[in-house]
């Protein structure tokens, strides 16, 4: 597609439950990241990955938090029991080229956890 | 390590002009970016600049980076109403995808 693709736009997730997010990036573009905004617009960076593979995993909790780009599907970040401090825009972006080259975001998914 | 500041608020009347102000760290950074936020909506690239640029104009937007003072903006001419937005600079870090944001500043255009 022309445009980065995330899924679900909002979620809500109770304390303790799985949230699972998913992201189609621009058609053509090896790499894709993940990146957190919290409240007072805080982006963190999370994980970036060149096709399938791990690029750059510093940004990623140790726990609880883990993402995939398989062959032929959507990316992927899931956080298993969820917590409040998790609530958040999950934003997925991509880029065609390799680091120093434009990325490109998407609309960001909205992950609620009551 | 590295930070990007921003001021918060901008407030101005429409067909004014708007000037969003942002200080950066890394001096190694390569490329250096303007993104706008508009509510509940994603982040849309609207410019960025390579480091060994001093200025770069698009349309009613121009950028300015003084790289001696790590100090780059972004001039809005004639501002409408649906500029009103957060506008985010964000630099990136070498040799790794990790952008560094700033703060963003919001931007709110007087009718």
């Amino acid at each position: 597609g022309e445009e980065v693709a995330q899924t679900p736009k909002h979620l809500v997730r109770g304390e303790g439950q799985k949230a699972k997010l998913y992201c189609a990036p621009i058609k053509g573009h090896s790499y894709v990241f993940w990146y957190q905004q919290v409240l007072k617009n805080e982006f963190k960076f999370l994980i970036s990955f060149q096709n399938e593979n791990v690029f750059d995993e510093t940004g990623m909790p140790k726990e609880r938090f883990s993402a995939k780009c398989l062959p032929n599907s959507p990316c992927s970040l899931e956080i298993q029991a969820t917590k409040l401090e998790d609530s958040a825009v999950y934003f997925c972006a991509s880029s065609q080229f390799g680091p120093g080259n434009t990325i490109y975001f998407g609309e960001g998914s909205w992950l609620t956890v009551v | 390590g590295e930070d990007v500041e921003q001021s918060l608020f901008l407030s101005v009347r429409e067909g004014d002009s708007s000037v969003i102000n942002c200080t950066y760290t890394d001096s190694s950074s390569t490329y250096l970016y303007w993104y706008k936020q508009e509510p509940g909506a994603g982040l849309q690239l609207l410019t960025y600049i390579f480091s060994n640029m001093d200025m770069k104009q698009d349309q009613r937007l121009t950028v300015l980076l003084n790289k001696k003072d790590k100090h780059l903006s972004l001039r809005i001419a004639d501002t409408q109403t649906g500029d009103s937005a957060i506008y985010f600079c964000a630099e990136s870090e070498p040799g790794t995808y990790k952008y560094i944001f700033g703060t963003g500043t919001r931007l709110k255009v007087l009718a």
